[in-house]
């Protein structure tokens, strides 16, 4: 089955400390994102990636980083400068730039 | 900057009624997007919209881009508890100059209630 996937669908993450999102997909996509939704709201892009080794900053980067060293894979780190993290965040793939964007299932991450 | 509003926020129908969403655009529309998620997971894609008068149909689910393609509207005909969940609509960014750019906005969404 083609699709993507995100890891772990829940994940806790303790002051000072960084944590990583994982997103695989197999659609062999170009085009990879990063969005999170806060409660009320709508998705707010924080980084994307149309092509390996590729990157650029969303509109809520701060915070955050990413890496698109694999066509399959583009991983989000949630850093300590993040100051509210808590949210749920969604990975997004499309064919190429500008194209229909597919989404996973999600990660909710809680700060303790 | 572009902007996408969504009516009504929330929404609660009668099982087997009938219900529309809105979305409306600050700019011109190149692409515009209908989404659906349940609370707690990823979106499902729904439609794509590109065209001015363009509508496309998925089992009992209708949208539609206005003309002057600032403007879509999502039908649901004999609403389903299947039915309930966010309805997300998205649309192709446009930048400064006018021109299409590489992000997709999205509204609030819409939370539809199907009471049985």
């Amino acid at each position: 089955d083609g699709g993507i996937t995100q890891s772990p669908k829940y994940l806790f993450r303790k002051e000072g400390q960084n944590v990583t999102l994982s997103c695989e997909q197999n659609l062999n996509h170009d085009a990879m994102y990063w969005y999170r939704q806060d409660p009320g709201q709508g998705l707010r892009l924080i980084y994307y990636s149309q092509i390996v080794n590729d990157f650029q900053k969303g509109d809520i980067a701060e915070g955050y980083s990413v890496s698109r060293e694999k066509k399959e894979s583009f991983p989000l780190t949630v850093t300590s400068a993040q100051k509210n993290p808590t949210a749920f965040y969604l990975c997004a793939s499309a064919a190429r730039d500008k194209e229909t964007q597919y989404f996973g299932p999600g990660t909710r991450l809680l700060v303790l | 900057s572009q902007e996408l509003e969504q009516s009504p926020q929330s929404l609660i129908v009668q099982e087997g009624k009938n219900l529309t969403i809105n979305c409306t655009s600050s700019k011109t529309l190149y692409g515009l997007y209908w989404y659906k998620q349940k609370y707690g997971e990823g979106l499902i894609f729904l439609m794509m919209l590109q065209k001015g008068g363009e509508e496309k149909s998925h089992e009992k689910i209708t949208a539609k881009l206005d003309e002057k393609k600032q403007q879509s509207s999502l039908h649901i005909t004999a609403s389903q508890p299947s039915h309930a969940g966010i309805y997300l609509c998205g649309a192709d960014g446009v930048s400064q100059s006018g021109n299409r750019d590489d992000k997709i906005i999205f509204g609030k969404g819409t939370r539809l209630h199907i009471l049985p």
